[in-house]
């Protein structure tokens, strides 16, 4: 099991230009969610999907797209990149249980930087 | 979800217990406590996480006060790869997506 993986692990962009930061997981957990983590802080949660086909919002959605066709992958999309979203960004996975309380999984994060 | 309150830093001597300290004084019953950790910069690993009894896993030991206002992590003998950043994470039992909420979190350095 690879786990949850992200790609690409750095990336530089200039302001304007948009990206997708990749997110795949081979656990076939139900749930998946992105955050984002700046320097001295803690993480963010930016979107969330509780299953392929629904997503929702996180306390920082703005400036970001998602979706979930599949169980596996989960795409966050800059469609115009700002400066304000350099940061590292982490992707996380879990499974859904009857109770709600199973840990997360995340992957080792994309450092994304914009100029 | 509860907030939660922790102590920015604390030091460890190798081989020592560490003992951090969380206090979730707003936590309703069907809340648990989580606790993950982040070594430099990599993404965050989960520890153990607790209801209101304690608990041991091959990592470390969750202390749950009674009126589950406050919870300790012990890490029984800190070793220098321990050195991380702590959160103590509160959430919901029907929490949906099993998304968290992070906070500061308690950067632990631990000396040889």
């Amino acid at each position: 099991n690879a786990g949850v993986t992200q790609t690409p692990k750095f990336q530089v962009l200039k302001t304007g230009q948009s990206m997708t930061l990749q997110c795949a997981q081979d656990m076939n957990h139900e749930y998946m969610s992105w955050y984002r983590q700046d320097p001295g802080m803690g993480l963010r949660l930016i979107h969330y999907s509780v299953g392929a086909g629904i997503t929702d919002q996180g306390e920082v959605p703005n400036g970001y797209n998602v979706s979930r066709s599949t169980t596996e992958d989960f795409p966050l999309r800059l469609l115009s990149a700002a400066p304000s979203q350099t940061s590292v960004y982490f992707c996380a996975s879990s499974p859904k249980t009857g109770s709600d309380n199973q840990p997360q999984h995340f992957g080792d994060g994309t450092r994304l930087s914009i100029l | 979800d509860a907030k939660t309150t922790q102590p920015p830093s604390m030091d460890c001597a190798e081989g020592r217990a560490a003992n951090l300290p969380c206090n979730h004084s707003t936590i309703s019953g069907n809340e648990y406590v989580y606790w993950y950790r982040q070594i430099h910069s990599q993404g965050p690993q989960y520890i153990i996480h607790g209801l209101k009894n304690n608990e041991t896993n091959e990592m470390a030991s969750l202390i749950i006060t009674e009126d589950r206002k406050s919870s300790t992590l012990i890490l029984p003998h800190a070793t220098l790869r321990d050195t991380a950043v702590y959160y103590c994470i509160v959430r919901g039992i029907y929490n949906q997506g099993g998304k968290l909420i992070f906070g500061q979190g308690t950067e632990l350095s631990v000396k040889p």
